[in-house]
């Protein structure tokens, strides 16, 4: 059964830092990852989707990278800021059919002004 | 275009009560799915739906019934709600893609609704 963990729980920074959000999957047979931005109270709002054979994709000031190999992907954000607290989430897809994502259980971020 | 809608926003059921939950997507998806968030668990896929007519099991469907008579709604059903339901619900809907073998392609989610079971 795949598994996704996602380090650290909870970060907080204070504003202009560049910052790294790390996920890490279990079983390397994956389709695809995904990054998700949930903001308090909110839905989910995907951020980036990195296809098995990709390395990276970038948005913005975001940047995730993808290592199917040794099951690890990585979010940088740049230049942080306020507006970028909330709790992200990564995914990753691993079924054949439509089984849906694994979630991690999210890293909760706050941006200190 | 609404995306993804949720209805209700919030519910509050006594033990034994059902309700059904009804998601709504305008972007012709022929994919949704229902989940559940719990503090300290992360998201879980209850039921999904690959087209109209068509559901099947996730990670925890004990306890829900689904439906997808149209393929723009998707609802879940409670039929009889315990403590243990309660949770925030997600619908989601995401397109179909054959590139290299058939996989879904990025999961759009609704607003969620906040179930609390008495």
């Amino acid at each position: 059964k795949q598994e996704v963990t996602q380090i650290p729980a909870a970060l907080s920074v204070p504003e202009g830092e560049n910052l790294v959000l790390n996920c890490s999957f279990t079983d390397s047979a994956i389709y695809n990852l995904q990054w998700f931005r949930q903001d308090p109270g909110k839905g989910l709002t995907s951020l980036l989707l990195i296809q098995s054979s990709q390395r990276e994709q970038t948005s913005g000031r975001l940047n995730a990278s993808l290592d199917k190999s040794s099951g690890r992907s990585t979010l940088y954000i740049a230049a942080s800021q306020p507006g970028d607290s909330a709790t992200y989430l990564c995914a990753v897809y691993s079924g054949g059919g439509a089984d849906g994502l694994t979630f991690g259980k999210g890293t909760h971020l706050i941006i200190q002004p | 275009n609404a995306g993804v809608t949720q209805t209700p926003k919030f519910r509050v059921l006594k033990t034994g009560q059902s309700m059904t939950l009804l998601c709504a997507q305008d972007m012709n998806h022929e994919y949704m799915y229902w989940y559940r968030q719990d503090p300290g668990m992360g998201l879980r896929l209850i039921h999904y739906s690959v087209g109209e007519g068509t559901t099947a099991k996730g990670e925890v469907p004990d306890g829900y019934n689904v439906s997808r008579l149209k393929k723009q709604n998707f609802l879940l059903g409670l039929e009889s709600a315990a403590p243990s339901q309660t949770s925030v619900y997600f619908c989601a809907s995401s397109t179909f893609k054959v590139a290299g073998g058939p996989f879904a392609d990025t999961q759009y989610f609704g607003p969620g609704t906040r179930l609390t079971v008495l």
